[in-house]
């Protein structure tokens, strides 16, 4: 068990819906990753925060989005949704880099993941 | 850019097998590598980490050295077991950007009794 958590495990819906993941990182842990995974891409980072900002961005479509709140915890928003959506999807944490610094160490604890089907 | 590339699957080997998946990276600077497991129908785990050249990662039996003049982390383990039965992904953390991982393409390790 890495510490961090990710709901629901399973996600049933059709195209053209909007649907919510949820990720609540590693206690201690300011930086909040999501990454997809499918057959055909292979896993792919999306988006990273860090302390509720925005750090880097990835392979995500302008159909999705994300934010992590003051507790930490992180939402992907995934809209209009189309078959080629469903996928894993995979939220990571790691940890602050000890000494005051603003950066995440590169070592990173994955969740469980969300299993999404689209219709 | 920075990339990785591993054996493609599947291995299928008997138990007590020596194992070997190689891996290598292409990539700007110095980066840290990894090998994440991932068991059937759970999420991806750290298996080990080397940070820089000549550092030998370990973990449950498994190892990788980190060579820099071969620019690979090939994953090994001596006597594989049934529960060793997972894919396996290589993958590194570019030195210019620590945000994200770069994965492999994951090789599918099949272990028969």
């Amino acid at each position: 068990d890495s510490g961090v958590t990710q709901t629901p495990k399973h996600l049933i819906t059709a195209t053209g819906q909007r649907v919510t993941l949820r990720c609540s990182p590693r206690s201690g842990d300011l930086s909040v990753y999501w990454y997809q995974q499918s057959l055909d891409q292979g896993l792919q980072f999306l988006i990273q925060y860090y302390n509720g900002e925005e750090r880097a961005k990835g392979n995500i479509l302008e159909r999705f989005s994300a934010q992590q709140f003051p507790d930490l915890h992180s939402e992907l928003n995934l809209s209009s949704l189309e078959l080629g959506d469903s996928a894993l999807y995979f939220c990571a944490s790691s940890d602050p880099i000890a000494g005051g610094s603003t950066e995440a160490t590169d070592t990173q604890y994955f969740g469980p993941g969300t299993r999404l089907t689209v219709l | 850019g920075d990339s990785v590339t591993q054996m493609e699957g599947p291995v299928t080997l008997s138990e007590e097998a020596f194992l070997t998946i190689n891996c290598t990276y292409t990539a700007t600077g110095y980066p840290s590598l990894f090998w994440y497991v991932q068991y059937p129908g759970e999420g991806l785990q750290l298996l080990l980490k080397a940070t820089k050249a000549d550092d030998k990662g370990s973990n449950k039996g498994f190892e990788a050295t980190y060579r820099k003049e071969t620019t690979s982390f090939h994953l090994e383990k001596g006597s594989v077991q049934v529960s060793d039965s997972a894919v396996y992904f290589c993958a590194l953390s570019a030195a210019s950007s620590a945000s994200k991982i770069i994965f492999g393409s994951g090789t599918r390790l099949s272990i028969r009794p």
